[in-house]
């Protein structure tokens, strides 16, 4: 099955510094990949999600880029505030394997004021 | 816009007991998948349906079985309970190309 690596697992930043998450998965047939924040105690949010016949993606301050080549993606946050502190959840999903979604492990962010 | 629906949002059981966990998604959402999150854990795939069917399944224990219902409702049923099934549980739902959507979680306490 599909295997999602997620690097690295924490991160601390100055606050105004760009953030660089990245994630690498095992199966070529993966076709969308949704990246999530998730703040202590509360639900995984969606943040933005690219699909395998785009490139890139950005919204505001987040980016998201794809190298099918590579089978890796990364998530770009620049302009970092504090609010952007929580963790970080990319995932993958496969085509063949229906709806199933596979997860990163987290990437902690910590913007430091 | 509707949100997946969770009930109840805070459970506390003791051990061997039983527990019963339910999950609303989003309407016209097919499939609906349940997650348990540890402390300090990414979330674990527990078990997912399309259409009310069982289509995947990942670290559920035994002591758990879940089910969806005629009206796409799903139920998480947990026996037995240990210790260790403290956690925050998860259902999300998603539809056809769409991403996971995630309720606002059981939180269960096993004392």
């Amino acid at each position: 099955g599909e295997n999602v690596e997620q690097h690295p697992s924490t991160l601390s930043v100055q606050e105004g510094d760009s953030a660089v998450i990245k994630c690498t998965y095992s199966d070529s047939a993966s076709n969308y990949f949704p990246w999530y924040k998730q703040e202590l105690g509360k639900r995984p949010q969606l943040i933005i999600d690219i699909r395998s016949n785009v490139g890139e993606k950005k919204d505001q301050r987040i980016a998201v880029t794809l190298n099918k080549t590579a089978k890796h993606f990364s998530l770009h946050i620049t302009e970092t505030q504090p609010e952007d502190s929580a963790v970080y959840f990319c995932a993958a999903r496969t085509e063949n394997t229906g709806n199933q979604f596979y997860f990163g492990t987290g990437t902690s962010l910590t913007v430091i004021p | 816009a509707a949100g997946v629906i969770q009930s109840p949002r805070h459970l506390i059981k003791e051990k061997r007991e039983t527990a019963t966990l339910k999950c609303y998604p989003i309407p016209r959402h097919d499939t609906v998948y349940w997650y348990q999150q540890g402390p300090g854990q990414d979330p674990q795939f527990l078990i997912s349906f399309y259409e009310k069917m069982q289509s995947d399944k990942g670290s559920i224990p035994d002591r758990f079985s879940a089910q969806q219902f005629s009206d796409y409702h799903s139920e998480l049923n947990m026996s037995s309970l240990e210790l260790g099934d403290s956690a925050l549980y998860f259902c999300a739902s998603s539809s056809g190309q769409s991403a996971q959507f995630f309720g606002p979680g059981t939180r269960l306490t096993v004392l």
